[in-house]
């Protein structure tokens, strides 16, 4: 059974700096893994999809990293901003389509 | 383009009270899945539609229940409503049914009292 863990469950950094955001799963059977943020009681806004073919995806400050091997994602945040403060989720699909997730990382940026 | 849709954003209900939360996906994905999260937790799969007909489920009693129609809109019903269904219940839309990209609705917030 597949399972994705997240740590920390919780991080504080002030403004400006560069961070790491950990995903782990214990299935590398994957197909793709995605990266989402969520803000506080709001649906889910996709960040990066990596395929499962590929080892990163970038989209300006983010950069996400796969090793489907060693069973890890890492989502790197350069240049943090408090506007960058959400709930961080990671995901990864099955054959069908299905999704299963972290519990997230809620990170916090101040400024 | 519209991105998905769900309604309503917001009820609440008393338990034992039945309740429908509806998802239109975007314009040209065929496939729906149903979420719920609850809070503090990572969203649990509930259900998966493609071509109106259910090509996965989760780890849901059998109150949970939903159908798609065929313009692709979904219906998630649920029977006998308890505390513990109380949650955020979101709705996925994607091109097929394999792992394609998934697109998520801003989700139906749902307080069971």
């Amino acid at each position: 059974k597949q399972e994705v863990t997240q740590i920390p469950a919780a991080l504080s950094v002030p403004e400006g700096e560069n961070l790491v955001l950990n995903c782990s799963f214990t299935d590398s059977a994957i197909y793709n893994l995605q990266w989402f943020r969520q803000d506080p009681g709001k649906g889910l806004t996709s960040l990066l999809l990596i395929q499962s073919s590929q080892r990163e995806q970038t989209s300006g400050r983010l950069n996400a990293s796969l090793d489907k091997s060693s069973g890890r994602s890492t989502l790197y945040i350069a240049a943090s901003q408090p506007g960058d403060s959400a709930t961080y989720l990671c995901a990864v699909y099955n054959q069908g389509g299905k999704l299963i997730f972290g519990q997230g990382t809620e990170l916090s940026v101040k400024p | 383009d519209a991105g998905v849709t769900q309604s309503p954003t917001h009820l609440i209900k008393t338990r034992g009270q039945h309740v429908t939360l509806r998802c239109s996906p975007i314009s040209g994905h065929k496939s729906v899945s149903w979420y719920q999260q609850v809070l503090g937790q990572g969203p649990q799969f509930i259900f998966q539609y493609y071509e109106k007909e259910e090509r996965g489920r989760g780890n849901f009693p059998d109150r949970f229940s939903a159908r798609q129609f065929p313009n692709y809109s979904s219906e998630l019903n649920v029977n006998a409503l308890l505390l513990g269904d109380s949650a955020l219940y979101l709705c996925a839309s994607s091109l097929d049914r394999g792992p394609t990209e998934a697109f998520f609705g801003q989700g139906t917030r749902l307080t069971v009292v």
